[in-house]
């Protein structure tokens, strides 16, 4: 069946880069997205890519999309402390009259000094 | 420009209680989601609908019931609540193109 992979947690130093990484199972995959949670907080729909691209820029958030090896990655330029939250990987397909968003467990960023 | 809006946002049932959350949209979306959150294993769908008038199950229905009968409003009962029914409720909803969704704040419930 469908499933998206990715870490509990990452730690990056404040004005470093974070790299968020997702792997995920369905090859028929149309868009994939990355989310973002702050705590007491919904999700709230950070990026997404089509399935037929492999680079995503949006000011300080690149994503990357690895298709062969079904591997989808967030880059976070310049990380600052209001990054720190829980971030979702996700994959959408069509099925019956829907589609559907699979997510994964989420990578709780924290950022330390 | 309210979004989606969930209430109530907090409730502690006790074992065997009933209860309903409640779910609207102002956004003319079809399609509408319940999710659950639990630490550790992401969100997983519990019902949706894709219009007026419809239901479907996700993964986890179990223990749930749902009922769309206004286009904005989704609703999510829980007829006699179990433990293992603690958890964090989102509802979402989407034009249901694959553009992403739109979250509720969610409601965090204990059942004691």
């Amino acid at each position: 069946g469908e499933d998206v992979e990715q870490s509990l947690f990452l730690s990056v130093r404040e004005g470093d880069s974070s790299v968020i990484n997702c792997t995920y199972t369905d090859s028929s995959s149309t868009y994939l997205y990355w989310y973002k949670q702050e705590p007491g907080a919904g999700l709230q729909l950070l990026t997404y890519i089509f399935s037929n691209m492999d680079m995503k820029q949006d000011q300080r958030l690149t994503v990357l999309l690895n298709k062969k090896d079904k591997h989808l990655s967030l880059r976070i330029a310049d990380t600052q402390t209001g990054d720190s939250a829980i971030y979702f990987c996700a994959e959408s397909f069509s099925y019956s009259s829907a589609s559907k968003i699979i997510f994964g467990s989420g990578t709780r960023l924290s950022i330390r000094p | 420009n309210a979004g989606v809006t969930q209430t109530p946002k907090f409730r502690v049932l006790k074992t065997g209680q009933s209860m309903t959350l409640l779910c609207a949209q102002d956004m003319n979306h079809e399609y509408m989601y319940w999710y659950r959150q639990d630490p550790g294993m992401g969100l997983r769908l519990i019902h949706y609908s894709v219009g007026e008038g419809t239901t479907a199950k996700g993964e986890v229905p179990d223990g749930y019931n749902v009922s769309r009968l206004k286009k904005q409003n989704f609703l999510l009962g829980l007829e006699s609540a179990a433990p293992s029914q603690t958890s964090v409720y989102f509802c979402a909803s989407s034009t249901g193109e694959d553009y992403g969704y739109t979250f509720g704040s969610g409601t965090r419930l204990t059942v004691v």
